[in-house]
């Protein structure tokens, strides 16, 4: 099975910096994605890793380490339009290839 | 351009009135999903097809049934809906490789009376 944790909920003020983190436990990492989800919306894709490391795309960025079963989503010049929940998922070897998403971290950027 | 669509985007049904929610792609993928998503929760996998593969999660109730007519289309059917199957029903699809991404539908809000 899987286990996902990320912090509920986080604020942070537009222009600055905020870091949302995710831990798992689960058998067979083949993978973490995260994603975006404004309210009453579809999730939309962020970023993946499967190497441990920084990826990064504009704005955003994302690390991961495996050996200690964590994440983390980097936003940068936080604008009003992300506040929104951020959704860390992962996928397994064991060729179940759909994702199981942790419960989400829903960001409130604030003028 | 929309790549997965669902409809409708909202459905309104009666108790244990039997529903059916739809959708569909453009991308061609191999893979399409249905979750379930509660209000500030994470998104539940119902079930998902590989191809023509089905594949069911252990906790998905038997009232969830599912269809996949040909690669375009996936169709969820609630046999029986409960007042407890009141929530945001998302489609996705992703292609062949294990770290392709999901495409996500806009989701059915699916309310019961």
């Amino acid at each position: 099975g899987q286990n996902i944790d990320q912090p509920t909920e986080m604020t942070a003020t537009e222009g600055a910096i905020v870091q949302i983190n995710c831990t798992y436990q689960t058998s067979g990492f083949n993978g973490l994605f995260w994603y975006q989800q404004h309210a009453g919306e579809a999730p939309t894709f962020l970023s993946y890793n499967v190497l441990d490391g920084l990826e990064e795309k504009g704005r955003f960025s994302s690390f991961l380490s495996r050996s200690k079963g964590y994440s983390y989503l980097l936003l940068k010049e936080l604008q009003m339009k992300d506040s929104a929940s951020y959704l860390c998922a992962v996928t397994e070897h064991t060729g179940r290839r759909a994702l199981t998403f942790g419960s989400g971290t829903r960001l409130q950027v604030q003028p | 351009d929309a790549m997965v669509i669902q409809n409708p985007r909202y459905q309104v049904t009666q108790f244990g009135k039997p529903v059916t929610l739809s959708c569909s792609q453009t991308l061609n993928h191999n893979v399409m999903y249905w979750y379930q998503q509660k209000s500030s929760q994470a998104p539940k996998l119902l079930f998902h097809y590989y191809d023509k593969d089905f594949n069911n999660e252990a906790d998905t109730p038997d009232n969830f049934q599912s269809r996949r007519p040909n690669t375009s289309f996936c169709f969820l059917d609630i046999r029986s809906p409960g007042l407890g199957d009141a929530a945001m029903y998302l489609c996705a699809t992703s292609g062949r490789g294990e770290s392709t991404e999901a495409f996500f539908g806009q989701g059915t809000r699916l309310t019961v009376v």
